[in-house]
C-alpha cells in the first residue's frame, strides 16, 4: 500500500525566513496531494491541495511543488512569521476514486521572531 | 456557524472506564470520520461514515464502537479503557463519499487521558 514519509519532524526558522517540508510517497498512481495545519488545540485545517496535474501552486505565501518524477511533494512557506508555528501535515489519496486520505506524520514548525 | 463541533475538550478517567466522545457537523456533509491522534502526532483513521452506513472499519480494537444517529453526527465509544487509548481523537467530516479530491473538516478533537 501507499507509504508516506515527511521530513523534517521539526524545524526551527527566524521571522522572514522560509521553511521547507517534503513529502515523500510510493504510489505513482496518486492523485491528490494537500497540506494541512494543525494549530496548537486545534484540529488539522486544509492549506492547500493540488490534482496529480498540476506541478506548482501558490497562494498568500505558499507554494506547493509536486515532483511525480521523484514522488515528492513540497510546502514552501516564504517568509514565515510566528503565526505560522504549527504542525504541518501533508496527505495524499492513493488514487482517483479512492476514499481514504493518508497522511504524514507532521512537521513542527517554530517561527522565531 | 458551520463546522465541526466534538465534547468534551478534555476527558480524564481510569482503566476499565467507558467514555464516549461526541460530534456533530453542520455543513451538510455526508461523511463522517474518527482519526486517533498519538503523543507523536500521528494520525490513524479508525472509522468512517457516509450517510449513517460504516464504510471503513480499520483494526481496531473492539472495545472502541462508532455510533451514529443520522448523518450529522458520529459519537465515539469506548468500552473499558486502557493505557495506550490516550489520545487526541478528531472528528472530521466530508462532502461525498470519501473520495480521493474530498476536504477534510475537523474538530478540535477529545485529549483523553487514561489513568
Amino acid at each position: 500500500g501507499e507509504q508516506v514519509e515527511q521530513r523534517p519532524p521539526h524545524l526551527s526558522v527566524r521571522e522572514g525566513d522560509s521553511a521547507i517540508i517534503i513529502c515523500t510517497y510510493t504510489d505513482s498512481a496518486t492523485a491528490y496531494f494537500s497540506w494541512y495545519k494543525q494549530e496548537a488545540g486545534a484540529g488539522l485545517q486544509l492549506l492547500m491541495s493540488v490534482l496529480s496535474n498540476v506541478d506548482r501552486k501558490e497562494e498568500q505565501g505558499l507554494t506547493v511543488l509536486l515532483n511525480k518524477k521523484d514522488k515528492r511533494l513540497s510546502l514552501n512557506l516564504t517568509a514565515a512569521h510566528p503565526g505560522d508555528s504549527a504542525v504541518y501535515f501533508c496527505a495524499v489519496s492513493p488514487s482517483s476514486g479512492s476514499w481514504q486520505l493518508i497522511f504524514g506524520s507532521g512537521t513542527q514548525l517554530t517561527v522565531m521572531p | 456557524e458551520t463546522a465541526v463541533f466534538q465534547t468534551p475538550n478534555y476527558h480524564v478517567t481510569q482503566v476499565g472506564n467507558e467514555v464516549s466522545f461526541n460530534c456533530k457537523q453542520t455543513l451538510g456533509h455526508d461523511t463522517m470520520y474518527w482519526y486517533k491522534q498519538d503523543s507523536k502526532k500521528l494520525l490513524k483513521i479508525m472509522f468512517s461514515y457516509n450517510n449513517k452506513q460504516l464504510i471503513v472499519n480499520e483494526t481496531v480494537p473492539r472495545r472502541f464502537s462508532p455510533q451514529s444517529s443520522d448523518k450529522a453526527h458520529l459519537n465515539l465509544r469506548i468500552k473499558s479503557v486502557e493505557p495506550e487509548d490516550s489520545a487526541v481523537y478528531l472528528c472530521a467530516s466530508s462532502l461525498g463519499l470519501g473520495a480521493s479530491a474530498e476536504t477534510l473538516y475537523f474538530g478540535s478533537g477529545t485529549r483523553l487521558t487514561v489513568l
